[in-house]
């Protein structure tokens, strides 16, 4: 079975300084996981995926994350926060085999910017 | 840009009443899928749809729940009889048929049980 954990369900840093957001998962297959970013009363958007190509994947809005195998962890970093990033961030594991592409979620991460 | 669209975005009833949900994939899209987030809890994956038939679905989508795509656009989700428990944003989401399998999200339907 898969599963996703975030640490940490609150994340806060100042403007401009380095946001980090972790996950780890578990996989009995190779996965593929994803990013998505929920602002306040609005859906869910993809920010980025990795799909066994690059293990450093680049997204929207300045985000990237790097796949390690070894750590099972795809953790989404920026190098600079900016107040527009405040939101509720969720990483998110499928397998992608056949049929079967239910999207398995982790708890999200609120992030909040300060000036 | 091609977009996932629900409708409505905010439905309130009474506690046995049926609902329907309603989405709009994105037209070359050929996987369907509804999950639903409870205020303060994770996204949940109820059921996915492929080629008019459910693929998948999880131990939350039981006979009080159902889809069906009635036309070439639409998806919809029906709760036969809702419970206090169903209160949550119901999001559909669709996908293409081949990879990378990235699905894209509609802006959800909050759903309010009285």
């Amino acid at each position: 079975a898969q599963s996703v954990t975030q640490l940490g369900s609150h994340v806060s840093v100042s403007e401009g300084a380095l946001v980090l957001l972790r996950c780890n998962y578990s996989s009995s297959v190779p996965p593929y996981l994803f990013w998505y970013v929920q602002y306040p009363n609005q859906g869910l958007q993809l920010l980025l995926k990795y799909t066994s190509a690059a293990t450093l994947v680049k997204g929207i809005n300045g985000f990237e994350a790097e796949f390690k195998k070894s750590e099972t962890s795809f953790h989404l970093t920026k190098p600079s926060a900016h107040m527009s990033d405040a939101a509720e961030y969720f990483c998110a594991v499928t397998s992608g085999a056949g049929n079967n592409r239910k999207l398995i979620w982790g708890l999200g991460t609120s992030l909040a910017v300060n000036p | 840009e091609p977009e996932v669209t629900q409708t409505p975005s905010h439905q309130v009833t009474q506690m046995g009443q049926e609902v329907i949900l309603r989405c709009v994939p994105i037209s070359n899209h050929l996987y369907f899928y509804w999950y639903r987030q409870i205020l303060g809890q994770k996204v949940e994956f109820l059921v996915s749809f492929y080629n008019n038939e459910i693929s998948e679905k999880s131990e939350i989508f039981d006979d009080q729940f159902s889809v069906e795509r009635p036309d070439g656009s639409n998806f919809t989700l029906k709760i036969r009889s809702t419970k206090l428990e169903d209160s949550a944003m119901y999001f559909c989401a669709s996908s293409e048929a081949t990879g990378p399998y990235e699905q894209y999200f509609g802006p959800g339907t909050r759903l309010t049980v009285t």
